[in-house]
């Protein structure tokens, strides 16, 4: 099976703006969680969508939004981008659920100048 | 107190030598255990999982599960220089969110 993908892999975005990032789970995985990774944080979960549904949200602003469509694929969605918004962006997806195991894609690394 | 702790190293180990890696998690409700490894630049590779109390040996690795104590660790036995990443101990109390540590550092020097 191939594994998770991540679209753009690299990201440079100016202060205000927004940006869209892409994750295709794993062929027959219905979960998809949205990460945030910075040096001083570590993994910092964002939210988890399941078939469509957003079941769990992290302590993120509302800057930070996310969908999942039919076919398990997501988006997520930062507006109004700050400098502290940089960071490596990462989707897990998971067969029935974030109590599964979850399998990480390779990340987008967004820089905000 | 966070969800997870652990103790950010470095650390390092000869060649050959076993690593210890330790977890404590605060949620004693929590059902589901993972580590991961992730090289410098790259993802999270999931490594192992636990869900029962006791030993789950996959290869050179051995996760150790103790609810009781709340301690979750991982063992690399024969360490090899590939091995050198930070390991990350993830903990998923009930439903759908993970929590994870912000790991542990290891060098496993030739």
């Amino acid at each position: 099976k191939a594994g998770v993908t991540q679209t753009p892999r690299y990201l440079i975005k100016t202060r205000g703006q927004q940006v869209t990032l892409s994750c295709s789970p794993i062929s027959g995985h219905r979960s998809v969680s949205w990460y945030q990774q910075t040096p001083g944080q570590g993994l910092q979960f964002l939210f988890e969508y399941f078939s469509e549904t957003q079941r769990n949200k992290g302590n993120f602003p509302g800057r930070f939004s996310g969908r999942q469509f039919s076919n398990s694929r997501s988006e997520m969605n930062v507006s109004t981008l700050e400098l502290g918004d940089s960071a490596l962006y990462l989707c897990a997806s998971s067969s029935q659920g974030a109590g599964n195991e979850q399998f990480f894609g390779p990340g987008t690394r967004l820089t905000v100048l | 107190q966070k969800e997870v702790e652990q103790n950010s190293g470095p650390l390092s180990v000869p060649e050959g030598a076993i690593a210890s890696l330790n977890c404590t998690y605060s949620d004693r409700g929590s059902q589901s255990f993972f580590w991961y490894r992730q090289y410098s630049g790259k993802s999270p590779e999931l490594i192992m999982s636990i869900y029962s109390n006791g030993d789950k040996e996959d290869g050179r690795f051995t996760a150790q599960l103790n609810k009781a104590s709340q301690y979750v660790s991982l063992l690399i036995r024969d360490s090899q220089p590939s091995d050198s990443a930070t390991y990350l101990c993830a903990v998923n109390p009930t439903g759908n969110q993970f929590y994870f540590g912000t790991g542990t550092s290891l060098t496993v020097i030739p």
